[in-house]
């Protein structure tokens, strides 16, 4: 069964600091793509970046990007230069891969909350 | 572009009444429409995934006659919770996903429920 596991319940980082959040996974599939979301206390989910399985290099958006170890089956999103914005909880989730592309659904895991000290 | 929304951001209501939640996509055409619910310092919980026009598929221990879910055109889906109870009570989001992207569900703001 395909699961996603976030160790970390609660990290504290110093403003402007780089932070990494860990995700690991399981799967048995050769082909799942990789999800990280942002959730600020006012509750709306912020897609942040994707990595596809096949996809040969880290992806990055702006200040974040996904360190894929593919053989570690590890997803670990880093943020370069936090901001006391990026106060946050963090969800890691894979495509379920028993849905087509079309309609996939996500599992998550159970998140971290991220709090950034001025 | 790619935004959901939904209706209302928060609502109180009494125990038996029944509330409705509605889902949007306001600029793409959503073939699926999926609802969380979110208890706090949780992770989301997936209750059901609908498609337009045929009846959702809810996911193992979700009442179906409880949460009434309808997804009546691509923009469009509703989540019902009939005869509500304090239990109810909790954080719902609804997202969707469409031609927009290959691989990206879109989350609407959420909705905040409370039973009295």
């Amino acid at each position: 069964a395909q699961k996603i596991t976030q160790t970390q319940p609660g990290m504290f980082v110093q403003e402007k600091e780089a932070v990494t959040l860990d995700c690991t996974y399981d799967t048995s599939d050769q082909s799942y793509g990789l999800f990280w979301y942002k959730q600020p206390s006012s509750g709306e989910m912020i897609f942040l970046i994707y990595q596809g399985s096949y996809d040969e290099q880290n992806a990055t958006e702006g200040r974040y990007s996904l360190n894929f170890q593919k053989a570690r089956k590890s997803a670990n999103l880093v943020i370069s230069a936090s901001q006391l914005g990026d106060s946050a909880m963090y969800f890691c989730a894979m495509r379920d891969s028993r849905f087509s592309d079309s309609n996939y659904q996500l599992i998550w895991g159970a998140g971290t909350k991220l709090i950034i000290k001025p | 572009g790619a935004v959901v929304s939904q209706h209302p951001s928060w609502v109180i209501c009494k125990s038996g009444t029944s509330v409705k939640i509605e889902c949007r996509s306001l600029d793409f055409q959503a073939t699926t429409m999926f609802w969380y619910r979110q208890f706090p310092k949780q992770s989301l919980m997936l209750m059901a995934t609908s498609n337009e026009g045929s009846k959702a598929t809810y996911e193992q221990g979700v009442e179906k006659d409880k949460f009434l879910i309808n997804h009546a055109s691509l923009t469009l889906s509703t989540l019902t919770v009939t005869s509500a109870h304090p239990e109810d009570s909790s954080f719902y989001i609804c997202s969707a996903t469409g031609l927009v992207s290959s691989y990206e569900q879109y989350f609407g703001p959420g909705t905040r429920l409370t039973v009295t």
